[in-house]
């Protein structure tokens, strides 16, 4: 089954405690992104990933860091977490356009506190 | 800043009652992409449009994609209670690297009252 899969899926940390989320997916697909999502706002874009050792900045990326060591993985990394950075994060994959339709993850309830 | 605004943010529908979220954008689009994500789900691909005027249906689910590629509508009719969640518009603006940039509406979140 074709399938993004991220962890945790809850998480309630502290402020300054680093923290990665993980995200896999094995629909061989070249391009994966983050997204967080907050209420308003819809789905922004944190980074993305055009291939292995491809990265590069959405719209809010400040305060994340990825990497994309291979193109099944694409980790989410929060080296200072903040109570602003409290949101509910996608990872998702796509397709080469014209066929570009996302495909998401279930979702990290993040909490700072 | 966002360039593909939403609206209404908020839809309370009562059941059996149609309505409509629209989609607009700053900037020509090469498609839109609807998703609809259930309450504590994730997004889920509905549909494309790619074409200038182009009308797609899925059942009830009617998906339109305005003339000059700018602005998009989602008309549901006779809604139902498995309608609630909320739906995003996505466009699909071209860039250099060929992948294109899919920017998110703020979506319109759907309440159905039987």
């Amino acid at each position: 089954e074709a399938q993004v899969t991220q962890n945790p899926r809850y998480l309630i940390t502290v402020t300054g405690k680093k923290l990665t989320v993980t995200c896999s997916q094995n629909m061989n697909h070249e391009y994966m992104s983050w997204y967080r999502q907050d209420p308003g706002l819809g789905l922004r874009q944190i980074y993305y990933s055009m291939n292995v050792e491809v990265t590069d900045k959405g719209d809010v990326p400040e305060g994340y860091k990825v990497s994309r060591k291979e193109k099944r993985n694409f980790p989410l990394i929060l080296e200072s977490p903040s109570p602003n950075q409290t949101s509910l994060y996608f990872c998702a994959t796509r397709q080469f356009p014209p066929a570009a339709e996302a495909f998401f993850g279930q979702g990290t309830r993040l909490t700072v506190v | 800043g966002q360039q593909v605004m939403q609206i209404p943010q908020y839809q309370h529908v009562q059941e059996g009652e149609d309505f409509t979220t629209y989609c607009n954008s700053s900037t020509t689009l090469s498609n839109i992409q609807w998703y609809k994500q259930r309450p504590g789900g994730h997004p889920v691909f509905l549909i494309q449009l790619v074409k200038s005027g182009e009308v797609k249906k899925q059942k009830r689910l009617t998906f339109q994609f305005g003339e000059a590629k700018k602005n998009s509508s989602l008309h549901i009719t006779a809604t139902q209670t498995t309608d609630v969640g909320t739906y995003f518009c996505a466009g699909l603006r071209m860039t250099t690297d060929s992948w294109g940039k899919l920017q998110f509406g703020s979506g319109t979140q759907v309440v159905v009252t039987p």
